[in-house]
């Protein structure tokens, strides 16, 4: 298995503008966690799904932050607009019923907010 | 919820043992994991122990768990340079499916 995809790897855009970073979990894994990382604050939790249904969102910041899980194969991060205080890393991680709760990550997605 | 600290950094030689420490703070986890991270990489999980168990032994590493004291550690025998990296402790959050993550403990193996 390919694990979980990210992308992209890095962005870099300009403060108001729109971002969309996208994950693709490991096929059957029916959990998917949207991680962001920082070195003021670590690792925290913004939302996870279940079946792609949003079942804690209230680790996102802000209404600017936003995020879909339209199939089983993919979801997006949106922030809109951004802000440079959103620069961080942003890891995606899926699972499924029967792993002890192990998450797997993907290599994460590099964001800089200028 | 659910707390977890660490220690922020931990210097040892090469072929030195390494220890790694964590406090959590929900007596409920069910399991308490150890992932890896490498620069620029993702995390790896390394090992991981259930809660009804005191040690758990996987080749160089060796989890222990002091459920009384709510305190776990990641003992690295033989400690190589490939080992240097930041080590997270996470623990399961009871109604919740997520994990919640210590700060890191960023290791530093001296040749």
């Amino acid at each position: 298995d390919a694990g979980v995809i990210q992308s992209p790897r890095h962005e870099v855009t300009e403060m108001g503008q729109e971002v969309t970073l996208r994950c693709k979990p490991i096929s059957g894994h029916d959990y998917l966690f949207w991680y962001r990382q920082t070195m003021m604050r670590g690792l925290e939790l913004l939302i996870y799904f279940n079946n792609n249904v949003p079942i804690d969102d209230s680790g996102m910041p802000e209404d600017r932050f936003s995020a879909k899980m339209p199939n089983a194969s993919f979801s997006t991060l949106k922030i809109q607009p951004s802000e440079p205080r959103d620069s961080a890393v942003y890891f995606c991680a899926s699972s499924f019923v029967g792993s002890n709760e192990k998450l797997f990550f993907g290599s994460g997605t590099q964001l800089s907010v200028l | 919820g659910e707390d977890v600290e660490q220690s922020l950094f931990l210097s040892v030689r090469e072929g030195d043992s390494s220890v790694i420490n964590c406090t959590y703070t929900d007596s409920s986890s069910t399991y308490l994991y150890w992932y890896k991270q490498e620069p620029g990489a993702g995390l790896q999980l390394l090992t991981y122990i259930f809660s009804n168990m005191d040690m758990k032994q996987d080749q160089r590493l060796t989890v222990l768990l002091n459920k009384k004291d709510k305190h776990l550690s990641l003992r690295i025998a033989d400690t190589q340079t490939g080992d240097s990296a930041i080590y997270f402790c996470a623990a399961s959050d009871m109604g919740r499916r997520a994990l919640t993550f210590g700060s890191g403990t960023r290791l530093q193996v001296q040749p």
